[in-house]
């Protein structure tokens, strides 16, 4: 069984750029949320993904954007990055039936940007 | 809306210690309750759960109840070890919602 991987583990971005960050979800599992989690803080939702539709989203603004694939694996972009975007991003995947599932999450070891 | 409130740390321990770390929310309807560890370096993992008034949850020697009357999931242990030494997030998910609520969490530090 494989866990949930993320890339890029470290990166470093100027203020105005843009970011990718990839997950691959847990073999069998079909959701996937993101979450960014700032030092010393507990993670806030950003959105989550399941049969490749956005059903649910944080109090994030626009430019934070995803995508999840046929083989539920998942994308986050950040467009014009800021500052205060600087922070550990974790993704977690899980196994919902209709959209919805137990709580239980499976997270990666996240991926940390750095803003300058 | 759902909020967990977590007790502020650290929590320093010496080894063998008895920990408890508080934890108490609010929610609508009857929601499902967990408690995640996130070691040095690495990302959250689920260490237990319980999804009904008291129900115990329990693994590697932590356990917490559910606790309707007081809404509350306090975090136990009975002898710490130094390996124990991790933050530690309660969190809370109700019927209507598809997405766990993480409280602040908690840092533990247990010394030799």
């Amino acid at each position: 069984e494989t866990g949930v991987t993320q890339s890029p583990t470290h990166l470093i971005k100027t203020r105005g750029q843009q970011v990718t960050l990839r997950c691959s979800s847990q073999s069998g599992h079909n959701t996937v949320s993101w979450y960014q989690q700032a030092l010393g803080q507990g993670p806030q939702f950003i959105f989550q993904y399941y049969r490749e539709e956005e059903n649910g989203r944080g109090n994030f603004p626009p430019r934070f954007s995803g995508l999840q694939f046929p083989n539920y694996s998942s994308e986050l972009n950040v467009n014009a990055l800021e500052l205060d975007d600087s922070a550990l991003y974790l993704c977690a995947s899980s196994l919902a039936r209709q959209g919805a599932n137990t709580g239980e999450l499976f997270f990666g070891e996240g991926s940390r940007l750095t803003v300058l | 809306g759902n909020s967990v409130t977590q007790m502020e740390g650290p929590v320093t321990l010496s080894e063998e210690a008895f920990l408890t770390i508080n934890c108490t929310y609010t929610a609508t309807g009857y929601p499902s309750l967990f408690w995640y560890v996130q070691y040095p370096g690495e990302g959250l993992q689920l260490l237990l759960k319980a999804t009904k008034a008291d129900d115990k949850g329990s693994n590697k020697g932590f356990e917490a109840t559910y606790r309707k009357e007081t809404t509350s999931f306090h975090l136990e242990k009975g002898s710490v070890q130094v390996s124990d030494s991790a933050v530690y997030f309660c969190a809370l998910k109700s019927g209507g919602s598809y997405i766990p609520t993480f409280g602040r969490g908690t840092s533990l530090i247990v010394h030799p």
